[in-house]
């Protein structure tokens, strides 16, 4: 089975500072990563995933996030926030079929202070 | 950008009813998922569905739940006697595997409150 922790509940930043949210994943079988945002009062969107290939990944908004797998991490990070980036960001797995189940992380809350 | 939507957003209920959510999959999607957030808790996985039936579910996903898809746009996730446990956040979300594209595209869900 898979499982992914999201090591901290909430990270506060100053705004323009540079952030990185931490995700560490459990799997015994190959799995594809990913990074979803919640804006508050939204549903889930896409930031990036990982599927194979570079272990860097770009996405949206201008987060990134690296695929480390003696570390079984996939830290999400961005060099510098806005006050728009405010909301839950979760990390998430699946097995590495294109149909399979997502299982989640318990998401981190990023607040921006100006 | 094509998207998927959920209606309605907020359901109020009383124990023991039945509810209906409705979700409109992106129409070129051949997989289709529902997912629900407890407040305060982790974003879970309740079933899967493909060719009109479902390829996977959670232990969740007990006989108090069903899902349809009745005509070719929409998707429905019903549940016959609500409890109040049920209260949570309902995600539809759909993909596309038959152009080998991952990941899922999630709607806006759809909050339901057992009373």
């Amino acid at each position: 089975a898979q499982s992914v922790t999201q090591l901290d509940s909430q990270v506060p930043v100053f705004e323009e500072a540079p952030v990185e949210l931490r995700c560490n994943y459990s799997s015994s079988v190959s799995v594809y990563l990913f990074w979803y945002v919640q804006y508050p009062n939204q549903g889930l969107q896409l930031l990036l995933k990982y599927l194979s290939g570079s272990t860097l990944v770009k996405g949206i908004n201008g987060f990134e996030a690296e695929f480390n797998k003696s570390q079984t991490s996939f830290h999400l990070r961005k060099p510098s926030v806005h006050i728009s980036d405010t909301a839950e960001y979760f990390c998430a797995v699946s097995v590495d079929s294109s149909a399979s189940k997502i299982i989640f992380g318990s998401g981190t809350r990023l607040s921006i202070r100006p | 950008e094509p998207e998927v939507t959920q209606t309605p957003s907020h359901q109020v209920t009383q124990m023991g009813q039945e509810v209906i959510l409705r979700c409109v999959p992106i129409s070129n999607h051949l997989y289709f998922y529902w997912y629900r957030q407890i407040l305060g808790q982790k974003v879970e996985f309740l079933v899967s569905f493909y060719n009109n039936e479902i390829s996977e579910k959670s232990e969740i996903f007990d006989d108090q739940f069903s899902v349809e898809r009745p005509d070719g746009s929409n998707f429905t996730l019903k549940i016959r006697s609500t409890k109040l446990e049920d209260s949570a956040m309902y995600f539809c979300a759909s993909t596309d595997t038959g152009t080998g594209e991952v990941g899922q595209y999630f709607g806006p869900g759809t909050r339901l409150t057992v009373t």
